[in-house]
C-alpha cells in the first residue's frame, strides 16, 4: 500500500459526459500528479500540482482539467468524454516539488470505461 | 487482470536465474531515473532509483545500471521469484518539467 488513496476504483460512464476523480496524496506529500495509461499509449504524464498550485503540463487535453485543494486531496475532471479517453488514470505523490529528482508513490488507479 | 499494453517486449526466465531488463532514455538531460514495477491490477511500484552521478546501485535483489554515454540503464534482478512477475518500466525525471517520462515497459514471466 503506497499510501495514496484514489475514488472511485472504477467508473462507467458515457460518451459526452463528465466526471471528477479524485485523489489523497500520501501523509505530508505536497505533490500530486496526474497520469493516464491505456493500452496504446502506455503511461502518460498528465499534470502537476505542488502545495496547491500548477507545476507543470504534460499531454492533457483542453477537456481535461484538474486542481489540488488546501487539504492537498486533487480533483481530476474530465469533460465531453470520448470512447479514446477510457483507461486508467493514477495519481502519484511526492513529498516535494520533483525538483532534483525524487520518488512517486502511485495510487491504484481509477478505470474509466466510456460506453 | 488488465494488461498493460497490447505489444510490450516480454522477458520470459526461470524461477531462481537472473533477470536483465534494459532501458533507452532520450533526453540526455534527465538526471534521475526510476524502476517500477507494475502488477496487474496495480499501480506502478517503486523499486530502485539511481542518480545520473553514479553508474551503479544496488538494492535488495536488485541491481540497476546506468551508462549515460549511450542513455542506457539496466534492471538486473537476482534469483528471480514468481512474484516478480510483472510489467517494469523505467523512467526519468525530466526536471524541466517535473515529471516522469515512463518507457514503453517490459514483461516478465517467470516460469516455475
Amino acid at each position: 500500500d503506497s499510501g495514496v488513496t484514489q475514488t472511485p476504483k472504477h467508473l462507467i460512464t458515457a460518451t459526452g459526459q463528465r466526471v471528477t476523480l479524485r485523489c489523497s496524496p500520501r501523509s505530508g506529500d505536497l505533490s500530486v500528479y496526474w497520469y493516464q495509461q491505456s493500452l496504446d499509449q502506455g503511461l502518460q504524464f498528465l499534470i502537476h500540482y505542488y502545495n496547491g498550485e500548477e507545476r507543470a503540463k504534460g499531454n492533457i487535453l483542453e477537456r481535461f482539467s484538474a486542481q489540488q485543494f488546501p487539504d492537498l486531496h486533487s480533483e481530476l475532471n474530465l469533460s465531453s468524454l470520448e470512447l479514446g479517453d477510457s483507461a486508467l488514470y493514477f495519481c502519484a505523490s511526492s513529498s516535494r516539488g520533483g525538483q532534483g529528482g525524487e520518488t512517486q508513490y502511485f495510487g491504484p488507479g481509477t478505470r474509466l470505461l466510456v460506453l | 487482470g488488465e494488461s498493460v499494453g497490447l505489444h510490450l517486449p516480454t522477458l520470459s526466465v526461470q524461477e531462481g536465474d537472473n533477470s536483465i531488463i534494459n532501458c533507452a532514455y532520450s533526453n540526455s538531460a534527465s538526471d534521475y531515473f526510476i524502476w517500477y514495477k507494475q502488477e496487474s491490477g496495480k499501480g506502478p511500484q517503486f523499486i530502485i532509483d539511481i542518480r545520473s552521478n553514479m553508474d551503479k546501485r544496488q538494492g535488495q535483489r536488485v541491481t540497476v545500471l546506468l551508462n549515460k554515454t549511450v542513455k542506457h540503464l539496466s534492471l538486473q534482478i537476482a534469483a528471480t521469484q514468481p512474484g516478480d512477475s510483472a510489467v517494469y518500466f523505467c523512467a526519468e525525471i525530466d526536471t524541466g518539467r517535473r515529471a516522469l517520462t515512463f518507457g514503453s515497459g517490459t514483461r516478465l514471466q517467470v516460469q516455475p
